[in-house]
C-alpha cells in the first residue's frame, strides 16, 4: 500500500541552526501538508501546498519556515533558525484531492520526524 | 484554540463490546470531519470521514455519526478488538480550505 515517508526519523540540532525535514508524499497525490505536534499538545496545521505554491498557512508558519518541492517526489520543510520551541514531531501528509475538487480531503500522514532543538 | 474538543482523555472497553468516542466542535463553518488513529511513534492513520451532508458513514467495524445541530460527532467501533488500542483524533475542515483542525485525542484501551 502506498505510504508517505519522512526522513530523518529524529533530528537533533543546536538553537539557531537551519534544518530541513524531508518527505516523499504518495505518488499520485497533488496536495501536500506539514503539521506538527509539540509534546503533550494537539496536532497543529502549519502549511498546505498545491500546484507548486502555498495554498494555506497558519500563524505558526512565519518567515522562519519555508516549503519546497524541489523535484517530482520530495517535499521539504525548512526552518531557517531553529528555536527551542520548535522542538516537536513534524508530520508530512498528502491527499489526492482538495475538498473543493471532490468534496473530500482524506489526508495520509507519514511517520513523523522528531525535531529536538538544544 | 478549542474549536475541536475531545472531552474524554481516555476510554477503557472490554474486547467485543462497543467503543464510542466523542468529539465536539464550535465552528459552524466546519463541514467535513475525519477520524484518525495513532499508535506511539507513528503518524496518524486515516480511519473514516463524513461530510456534513450526511449524518452517518459506515466502514466495516467503524461508524461515524454527525449531529450538526449539536455540533457533535462520534465514532463507534463494534466489536472492539485489542488491536484497536491507540489514541483516536477527530479532525475537521472547511470547504474553503484543506487545513485540518484536530481535537486533543482520546486514548482507547481495549482489554482482552
Amino acid at each position: 500500500e502506498p505510504e508517505v515517508t519522512q526522513t530523518p526519523s529524529h533530528q537533533v540540532t543546536q538553537m539557531g541552526q537551519e534544518v530541513i525535514l524531508r518527505c516523499v508524499p504518495i505518488s499520485n497525490h497533488l496536495y501536500f501538508y506539514w503539521y506538527r505536534q509539540i509534546l503533550g499538545q494537539k496536532v497543529e496545521f502549519l502549511v498546505s501546498f498545491y500546484n507548486n505554491e502555498i495554498s494555506e498557512k497558519s500563524e505558526i508558519f512565519d518567515d522562519q519556515f519555508s516549503v519546497e518541492r524541489p523535484d517530482g517526489s520530495n517535499f521539504t520543510l525548512k526552518i531557517r533558525s531553529t528555536k527551542l520551541e520548535d522542538s516537536a514531531m513534524y508530520f508530512c501528509a498528502s491527499s489526492e484531492a482538495g475538498i473543493r475538487d471532490r468534496g473530500y480531503n482524506e489526508q495520509f500522514f507519514g511517520p513523523g520526524t522528531r525535531l529536538t532543538v538544544l | 484554540d478549542q474549536q475541536v474538543k475531545q472531552n474524554s482523555p481516555s476510554l477503557s472497553v472490554q474486547e467485543g463490546r462497543i467503543s464510542i468516542l466523542n468529539c465536539d466542535y464550535t465552528n459552524s463553518m466546519f463541514d467535513y470531519f475525519l477520524w484518525y488513529k495513532k499508535y506511539p511513534a507513528e503518524g496518524p492513520t486515516f480511519l473514516i470521514s463524513i461530510s456534513s451532508i450526511k449524518d452517518k458513514n459506515e466502514d466495516g467495524r467503524f461508524t461515524v455519526f454527525l449531529n450538526k445541530s449539536a455540533k457533535h460527532l462520534s465514532l463507534h467501533i463494534v466489536p472492539s478488538q485489542p488491536g484497536d488500542s491507540a489514541v483516536y483524533f477527530c479532525a475537521a475542515s472547511m470547504s474553503a480550505g484543506n487545513m485540518l483542525t484536530f481535537g486533543g485525542g482520546t486514548r482507547l484501551m481495549v482489554k482482552p
